[in-house]
């Protein structure tokens, strides 16, 4: 139990133009689900929270209007990367939190190029 | 301000070697903390969560403590499949369930 899904696993754009990662949480409603970037070597940051009906809420730094959150649902949100540049290219992976638990569970993320 | 610090950076055994991961934290109001595994090129895979010092928890080869300043992960007799990075977060309570992760332990076993 608690898969989630993410879609496409990679993808390469050019520079300038718009691509979105979709995250699925398969077999549970996801009241919360988090975006995060990650760099080689390097942890998971956090870029956004979303919950289903409400607007995503930004960490510090993170520039909403390049990086659109929609949870449309319990079970789907969408990352949308704008007008990406170079500098976008990155790792990203959601994550998803059932109702009533604590824990988050990830799914096996996207890598970006934008060339 | 909440912390989490994870040691050793990257550590090698040898197959059968049993050994242990750090996970120290600090935050204001402890509500749960986590650990996962990643593999590269992968999500995190969930591990164990832990919520009052004291608690412990087992799977296979990895048992996770938890005290109210650290956590460890143990590892008894590795084997080469248990090579990946562990990551440790911690969750605070502020209700919004949000992880502040360490910045991991690369593990490599050797057969």
């Amino acid at each position: 139990g608690a898969v989630v899904s993410q879609h496409p696993s990679r993808v390469i754009c050019k520079s300038g133009t718009s691509v979105k990662i979709e995250c699925r949480s398969l077999d549970f409603q996801a009241t919360t689900m988090f975006w995060y970037r990650q760099f080689p070597k390097q942890s998971l940051m956090l870029m956004a929270t979303s919950n289903e009906g409400s607007k995503a809420t930004y960490e510090q730094g993170v520039e909403k209007d390049k990086f659109l959150i929609n949870h449309a649902s319990l079970t789907l949100s969408t990352l949308t990367v704008t007008s990406a540049h170079p500098e976008d290219s990155s790792f990203y992976i959601c994550s998803a939190r059932p109702g009533g638990q604590d824990e988050q569970y990830f799914g096996p993320g996207t890598r970006l190029t934008v060339t | 301000e909440d912390q989490v610090t994870q040691s050793p950076e990257a550590l090698r055994l040898q197959e059968g070697e049993s050994s242990s991961l750090n996970c120290s934290y600090t935050v204001s109001g402890l509500r749960g903390l986590f650990w996962y595994r990643q593999d590269p090129g992968k999500g995190p895979e969930f591990l164990f969560t832990l919520y009052s010092a004291g608690e412990e928890k087992e799977k296979e080869r990895l048992k996770a403590t938890l005290t109210k300043k650290e956590s460890f992960l143990h590892i008894t007799a590795p084997k080469p499949e248990d090579s990946a990075t562990y990551l440790c977060a911690v969750q605070g309570e502020s209700g919004t369930y949000k992880y502040i992760f360490g910045t991991g332990t690369r593990l490599k076993v050797l057969a």
